[in-house]
């Protein structure tokens, strides 16, 4: 019953560093998205995907980019890492309306 | 400003304590959910509320929504130290799609 998965759980950064964080989920859901968390600002979309195949901007995209490899994963990838984004990251997905979050991944980018 | 404001921004209480989180929108809610978090965790969900007037509970936590106003409460009766966290609402502003905004947040302490 593993839900939402996400690796990795931390990861430590160096400016201009890029790397990608992995999400699966064994829900067989269509939808899938990416947040952000951060102190004051609450959770923040940066990107989704609504269904294999396709995939849409959310409120912060800027620096990011995402790929939906098959129904079961999605990943968010930071081509040159900036300390702005250090973060905690979330993945959820969903059926039809409600959200299932993964544990997140905390990054903090030197 | 935050699109879904939470009030209060953090709350300590005694244990055996009622208290109340409330969610305002200000935009058409199409669907309000209500999320706790563990500290430095996931979140975990809760309840979704679709309909006014509607009330759902789980356990000794009770949430409504009021359509008309454009809020929603959280109602945690009794409270126990495992009810500690913080307590996200977040609500779909858009008919359609299942994108969602989310409240900063309310941070429970329950002292024992």
């Amino acid at each position: 019953n593993a839900g939402v998965t996400q690796t990795p759980k931390f990861q430590v950064l160096k400016t201009g560093q890029s790397m990608t964080l992995q999400c699966a989920q064994d829900m067989n859901h269509n939808s899938m998205y990416w947040y952000r968390q951060d102190p004051g600002m609450g959770l923040r979309l940066i990107y989704y995907s609504a269904s294999e195949g396709t995939t849409d901007k959310g409120e912060v995209p800027n620096g990011y980019n995402v790929s939906r490899l098959n129904k079961r994963e999605f990943s968010l990838r930071l081509e040159s890492a900036a300390p702005s984004q250090t973060s905690v990251y979330f993945c959820a997905s969903s059926e039809v309306r409600t959200q299932y979050f993964g544990p997140g991944t905390r990054l903090t980018v030197l | 400003s935050q699109e879904l404001e939470q009030s209060p921004q953090s709350l300590i209480v005694q244990e055996g304590k009622n208290l109340t989180i409330n969610c305002t929108s200000s935009k058409t809610l199409y669907g309000l959910y209500w999320y706790k978090q563990k500290y430095g965790e996931g979140l975990i969900f809760l309840m979704m509320l679709q309909k006014g007037g509607e009330e759902k509970s789980h356990e000794k936590i009770t949430a409504k929504l009021d359509e008309k106003k454009q809020q929603s409460s959280l109602h945690i009766t009794a409270s126990q130290p495992s009810h500690a966290g913080i307590y996200l609402c977040g609500a779909s502003t858009t008919s359609g799609t299942y994108k969602y905004i989310f409240g900063t947040g309310t941070r429970l302490k329950v002292l024992a």
